[in-house]
This record gives C-alpha cells, structure tokens and sequence, in this order.
C-alpha cells in the first residue's frame, strides 16, 4: 500500500463545476497535511494547508479526519485556471507525496 | 510566502559533463532543503534530503556519488549531477522546509545529449 493514495484521476469538468478529490494515508503519526498545486512543467505551489477543522480558502475547501486517515479537497465553480495535477502531501518524520490528481476544467 | 531560488532554469550539455545546480531560500534560512526528480507525467521522487553542515542523506537508488549534494549555508544547497548520461534528462526540483511547510524552488531542466 503506498503511504499517501490519491484518486487516480483525471476530473474533466465544465466550469462552474464541484469537484472533490480525495487522499488517504497510512502513517497514523503523520502530523501536517498539505495541498499542492502543479501546473504542467512548473514546480508544485502550496495551495492550503489542512486543519482537523476543516479550513475554507475562497473556492477551496480541505477537510482532515484523522480517524479514518483521509483528506479531502473541494472545489467549487471551477474555473479554467484550475487546470492542474493537485498533489496530497503528509508531513511527520517525512513528507511525502501523492502521485498527484489531474484536472482539467471544460469551457 | 517563503521564496525559493534555483539556477540554473534550463541546462544542456553533452553526456560525461557535470551539471551543478543551485538552491537558495531567500528570505529564510533552511536547515533541510530537499531534492526532487520528476520525469515526464511522473510524480514526483525525492532523491535525498539535505542538511546544513552535514551529509545528505539520500533514497534507496539513489547514487550518492553521482549525486553529489553540499549543503554548506543556511540558504544555499547545491546538487551536482556527475558525468551526466542521456537517462539522466530530467525536471530536478529542490525545495526547503520552512516550520513544516515545504516551498519548491521553480526546477531546472535538464537535457543531457
């Protein structure tokens, strides 16, 4: 089992669209979580961290449940500029990441 | 947000070369910055972690001596690829951790002919 699995992906949604990704780790120590963004050729961008409250960035929205070892990402009206591989990222002893989620947003 | 430097953007050399390349954090000091290799439509694969004032340590499969990783400064963490072969073109990203959070430098390129 890998120690963070996202959805395989890709999402190909309209704009205007909800869309959620989800991740799953297995390091239970595991002490900060993390959602990057990376655009083709371009280096991974920190979007948000995430919060065992839940925390709301304009459009985004994360969610952690650290019982059941998940964290979530939603977007709401998607836009053109979401375009991108959004990566799940775990830190603790070592961050690691996950293989990466690919959206593409449809006019 | 923490910036994170790397030169230089884009490289091409011939295959035997040595390429050097460069991180720096820029407005913090880094203790642990970290390097990365993605190839195309790849994730991304940590190759070794970097310490200040100590060896790297690197991933299972990583060559440390075709690698070579000097950390010497708070903000400055340079990777060395030694007499680079064509299997070696790749996008090479470092980043430094910052409290918890990781920023990535924007990667050099790497073609090896």
């Amino acid at each position: 089992r890998k120690e963070v699995e996202q959805d395989p992906g890709p999402f190909n949604v309209p704009e205007g669209a909800t869309v959620a990704f989800n991740c799953t780790y297995s390091n239970s120590a595991s002490q900060s979580f993390f959602w990057y963004r990376q655009d083709c050729r371009k280096e991974p961008k920190l979007l948000m961290s995430v919060y065992s409250s839940g925390n709301e960035d304009g459009r985004f929205t994360a969610q952690l449940n650290r019982a059941s070892q998940y964290i979530s990402l939603l977007i709401r009206d998607s836009k053109l500029s979401d375009s991108a591989t959004y990566l799940c990222v775990v830190g603790g002893f070592k961050t690691i990441f996950g293989a990466g989620t690919r959206l593409f947003v449809k006019a | 947000g923490a910036v994170v430097s790397q030169h230089p953007s884009r490289v091409i050399c011939k295959s035997g070369t040595s390429v050097k390349i460069e991180c720096r954090s820029l407005d913090f000091q880094a203790t642990t910055m970290f390097w990365y290799r993605q190839f195309p439509k790849q994730s991304l694969m940590l190759m070794a972690t970097s310490n200040e004032g100590s060896k790297a340590t690197y991933e299972q499969g990583v060559e440390k001596d075709k690698f070579l990783i000097n950390h010497a400064s708070l903000t400055l963490s340079t990777l060395t690829v030694t007499s680079a072969h064509p299997e070696d073109s790749s996008f090479y990203i470092c980043s430094a951790r910052l409290a918890v959070t990781q920023y990535f430098g924007p990667g050099t390129r790497l073609l090896v002919l």
